[in-house]
């Protein structure tokens, strides 16, 4: 069954500290993103990936970090430096020439 | 002013009405444009792709785009209860630019039974 994989679906973190975020995809997309999304906002890009080993930062990467070490994996880490992390988090995938995305069931995070 | 605006509603329409949702723009360089479902707490999936101006049917939706007006609009005939969901309008000026979409706020539809 094709798709994306996001885990967790829900995650906490406590002030000073990283949490990372999987994305997984069996689509055989080049292309990976990881978006914010916040109510009443449209989606945020955050970080994008069209080749392994290689990323490039979106709209809103500061306090965020990304790795490309699998096509098929495209983790994301909140750091501790982002101060407001509070968000609900979607990862999506799509062929490198198209703009329709295929995304994942989301990663809410909130803060304790 | 965002590039992008949509109405966050909600939008409350009673079982077989016809909805309309629309997504006004500034950039008159976006030429493909596309409406995205997301039910609560899920990921948007992709509805309607379409490409510069006219219509586009699939099934029950048809969505609609009048580049002279920067004027976007889906429509839903005979609208179900399964069709209560947020709906995200997205729109790039390149088709080759999945980095470069950019999205609306997003309309909350509930259809009441």
């Amino acid at each position: 069954d094709g798709g994306i994989t996001q885990s967790p679906k829900y995650l906490f973190r406590k002030e000073g500290q990283n949490v990372t975020l999987s994305c997984e995809q069996n689509l055989n997309h080049d292309a990976m993103y990881w978006y914010r999304q916040d109510p009443g906002q449209g989606l945020r890009l955050i970080y994008y990936s069209q080749i392994v080993n290689d990323f490039q930062k979106g709209d809103i990467a500061e306090g965020y970090s990304v790795s490309r070490e699998k096509k098929e994996s495209f983790p994301l880490t909140v750091t501790s430096a982002q101060k407001n992390p509070t968000a609900f988090y979607l990862c999506a995938s799509g062929v490198i020439d198209s703009s329709k995305l295929f995304f994942g069931s989301g990663t809410q995070l909130s803060v304790l | 002013q965002k590039e992008v605006e949509q109405d966050p509603g909600p939008l409350s329409v009673p079982e077989g009405a016809i909805v309309s949702l629309n997504c006004t723009y500034s950039n008159s360089a976006f030429q493909y444009f596309m409406w995205y479902r997301q039910y609560s707490r899920k990921g948007p999936e992709l509805l309607m792709y379409t490409y510069s101006s006219g219509n586009k049917e699939d099934g029950r939706f048809t969505a609609q785009v009048d580049k002279s007006s920067k004027y976007i609009s889906l429509f839903i005939r005979d609208s179900q209860p399964s069709d209560s969901a947020t709906y995200l309008c997205a729109m790039s000026a390149n088709n080759n630019a999945g980095n470069m979409l950019t999205f609306g706020g997003g309309t909350r539809l509930m259809v009441k039974p």
